[in-house]
């Protein structure tokens, strides 16, 4: 089973319009995250929810919106793409306590026209 | 922000050989640092952490350092494996919700 799984995988749109990457944990973690990883590989946290709570939200464009309907789904909604948003989204989540590893989805590779 | 940083974007070792992978953090407050290894196409994956409390930790292959005076992480790979070929990420932490990842180092392994 797919611990952190994202959909799409792969997402090709033109400037301008909104579109949504999915993300779904089986792990009972209660955190979860998305980071942005542009071409030079460079990772970025965007946001953090604790318990379906936003908790870290790093200085990010507001067209972009996190939305936790609960704590297994942290889903990523973009509005008005711009080239510039072009790069591998990361959804990640992890169990607060004694080890604050993240386990990382496959990554969605969207691309704008 | 934190900056993160790795001393050397690409490296090559042949298959066997000792790998090391540098990382400089910046923010001394830091508590917590992760080791983390991507392959082509796939999310980050844990290697290994370790606490501020502490200057070595080792895993299966994988040593890590810790050098709190220069603010400086290293991740030793022992017998390299043309597995192990992948970029490497350092990420630091102070809060534990917070991860700041550095630049990534490229590492390939020459059969």
């Amino acid at each position: 089973d797919t611990a952190v799984s994202q959909t799409p995988k792969y997402l090709v749109t033109q400037m301008g319009n909104d579109k949504s990457i999915k993300c779904e944990q089986n792990l009972g973690h209660d955190t979860m995250y998305w980071y942005k990883q542009d071409s030079k590989k460079f990772l970025k946290i965007m946001f953090s929810y604790n318990n379906k709570e936003l908790i870290i939200n790093e200085t990010v464009p507001n067209r972009f919106s996190p939305k936790s309907p609960d704590k297994a789904h942290l889903n990523l909604h973009i509005n008005s793409l711009e080239l510039g948003d072009s790069a591998v989204y990361f959804c990640a989540s992890s169990q607060q306590g004694a080890s604050y590893e993240q386990y990382f989805g496959p990554g969605t590779r969207l691309t704008v026209t | 922000g934190e900056s993160v940083g790795l001393h050397l974007p690409t490296l090559s070792v042949q298959e066997g050989d000792n790998s090391i992978i540098n990382c400089a953090y910046s923010n001394s407050a830091s508590d917590y640092f992760i080791w983390y290894k991507q392959e082509s196409g796939k999310g980050p994956q844990f290697i290994i952490d370790i606490r501020s409390n502490m200057d070595k930790r080792q895993g299966q292959r994988v040593t890590v350092l810790l050098n709190k005076t220069v603010k400086h992480l290293s991740l030793q790979i022992a017998a390299t494996q043309p597995g192990d070929s992948a970029v490497y990420f350092c990420a630091e932490s102070h809060t534990g919700n917070q991860f700041y990842f550095g630049t990534g180092t490229s590492l390939t392994v020459i059969p």
